[in-house]
């Protein structure tokens, strides 16, 4: 059962205009939202989170927006660049005996062309 | 910089080998955790542990195992490498917060 979910293997983004990578879930006990970035051969980056108590939160040319009615959150990015193409992981948190363990989506794959 | 290291960064190795993937972390985490990750997948955790002789298995069952002898290092080891391993292996560390740091990522190939 996948809790974490980003039914968009792949995304292609004009440079420029913005990107919207979306993500649901369906355990109501995630408490806290992140979204990683990674490129190949790499590890992911953290990129942006948010708080369940929150609905949007900003971080230059990066916004999360969190829906806790529709158990959905996307990432906005404006504008986008050709090093924003990669793959981006959304991740959700949940703290069981003092270990914050992440549940991670199957990913997106972004590509910004020129 | 990196503050999470993982080695090696590829490895391609024979069935039945025994392997040991390296994690060293220096920012003092108390918490490590072992992902596995397979093209096109997320990330499945497969091991965690909270501090010094703390280890647990995570949600998805691996035939791997590992130890916390020290705070900054969390080695994972297969017995008995098998084809069905072929994956590529991410370690990370946090602190009481949520943020996760990962290594670099082990590419791990059985032939």
């Amino acid at each position: 059962d996948q809790q974490v979910k980003q039914n968009s293997p792949s995304l292609s983004v004009q440079e420029g205009r913005i990107s919207i990578l979306n993500c649901d879930y369906t355990n109501s006990m995630f408490d806290y939202f992140l979204w990683y970035k990674k490129y190949p051969a790499e590890g992911p980056t953290f990129l942006i989170s948010i708080s369940s108590i929150k609905d949007k939160n900003e971080d230059g040319r990066f916004t999360v927006f969190l829906n806790k009615s529709a158990k959905h959150l996307s990432l906005h990015i404006v504008p986008s660049q050709p090093g924003d193409s990669a793959v981006y992981f959304c991740a959700a948190s949940w703290g069981i005996q003092g270990a914050q363990k992440l549940v991670f989506g199957q990913g997106t794959r972004l590509t910004i062309n020129p | 910089e990196a503050d999470i290291y993982q080695t090696p960064r590829y490895l391609v190795i024979g069935t039945g080998k025994k392997i040991t993937l390296e994690c060293s972390q220096t920012m003092g985490h108390d918490k490590m955790y072992w992902y596995q990750q397979d093209p096109g997948m997320e990330l499945h955790l497969i091991h965690y542990s909270y501090g010094v002789n703390s280890t647990e298995k995570g949600d998805l069952s691996s035939e791997s195992t590992v130890s916390r002898i020290r705070t900054e290092h969390f080695p994972l080891t297969l017995e008995s490498a098998r084809p069905s391993h072929t994956s590529q292996y991410l370690c990370a560390s946090s602190e009481q917060n949520y943020g996760y740091t990962f290594g670099s990522g082990t590419r791990l190939t059985v032939v």
